[in-house]
C-alpha cells in the first residue's frame, strides 16, 4: 500500500520560502506524477501543481511565479518550494499521487501538514 | 481555468435517505470528473473517477453520473459515516480545479 508523508516547518515568516518534502513508501516514485494541493483554513481545495518522476512539471498559473517542485529519486521523495509567502499562503498542504493512467485521479494522499505564515 | 460549481453548499439528511449532489463545469470536461470525500481533519479520499467509476473499496451506495458539464454524486442510503464534505474535481485540463465543496450533515 502506497503511503505519503509530508514534512517541513510548520511556521514560516512572511516574504520567506516555504519548503516541504513528501516521502513515498510502499511503492516507487518512478513512472508516476506527484502533486501538491493546499487547503486554507475552513476553505476548499486548491491544486498547486504536479511533477513527473523525470522532473517535468506543471504548475497552477496562479502560483507559477513562486512555485518550484523537484524530485529526489534516490530518497523516493519529492518537494515543494513556495517563495515570497504571505498570510494568504497559510494552509494545510497535501501531497498526493496523480494517476495519469486512471483519469488523472489523486488516488493516494498524505495526511497533510499545516503551514502558518506569521512573523 | 475551468470553474467547478457544486450545489448545494451544504445539506442535512437522515440515515437511510437518498442524497444527490450536483457539480457543473464551466466548459466540457467529457468524463474527466472525480469525486472526493473529506472527513474533518483528514485528507480527501477518492470515491469516484471518470464520472461514474467507483474507486476500489468504496461502498456501492455511492454512485456518479453525467458527462460534459453536468454531473451528480448520489448516495443511495445515507449512513452515519457519510458525514463529510464532498468535492468534485475536473482532471481534463490543468489546473485541475475543484468545486467549492458540499458539506453533508446527518440529522
Amino acid at each position: 500500500q502506497v503511503q505519503l508523508q509530508e514534512s517541513g516547518p510548520g511556521l514560516v515568516k512572511p516574504s520567506e520560502t516555504l519548503s516541504l518534502t513528501c516521502s513515498v513508501s510502499g511503492g516507487s516514485i518512478s513512472n508516476y506524477y506527484w502533486s501538491w494541493i493546499r487547503q486554507s483554513p475552513g476553505k476548499g481545495l486548491e491544486w498547486i501543481g504536479y511533477i513527473y518522476y523525470s522532473g517535468s512539471t506543471n504548475y497552477n498559473p496562479s502560483l507559477k511565479s513562486r512555485v518550484t517542485m523537484s524530485v529526489e529519486m534516490s530518497k523516493n521523495q519529492f518537494s515543494l518550494k513556495l517563495s515570497s509567502v504571505t498570510a494568504a499562503d497559510t494552509a494545510v498542504y497535501y501531497c498526493a499521487r496523480l494517476s495519469s493512467s486512471s483519469w488523472n485521479t489523486l488516488d493516494y494522499w498524505g495526511q497533510g501538514t499545516l503551514v502558518t505564515v506569521s512573523s | 481555468d475551468i470553474q467547478m460549481t457544486q450545489s448545494p453548499s451544504s445539506l442535512s439528511a437522515s440515515v437511510g435517505d437518498r442524497v444527490t449532489i450536483t457539480c457543473r463545469a464551466s466548459q466540457t470536461v467529457t468524463s474527466y470528473l472525480n469525486w472526493y470525500q473529506q472527513k474533518t481533519g483528514k485528507a480527501p479520499n477518492l470515491l469516484i473517477y471518470s464520472a461514474s467509476t467507483l474507486q476500489s473499496g468504496v461502498p456501492s451506495r455511492f454512485s456518479g453520473s453525467g458527462s460534459g458539464t453536468d454531473f451528480t454524486l448520489t448516495i443511495s442510503s445515507l449512513q452515519p459515516e457519510d458525514s463529510a464534505t464532498y468535492y468534485c474535481q475536473q482532471s481534463i485540463s490543468s489546473p485541475f480545479t475543484f468545486g467549492q465543496g458540499t458539506k453533508l450533515e446527518i440529522k
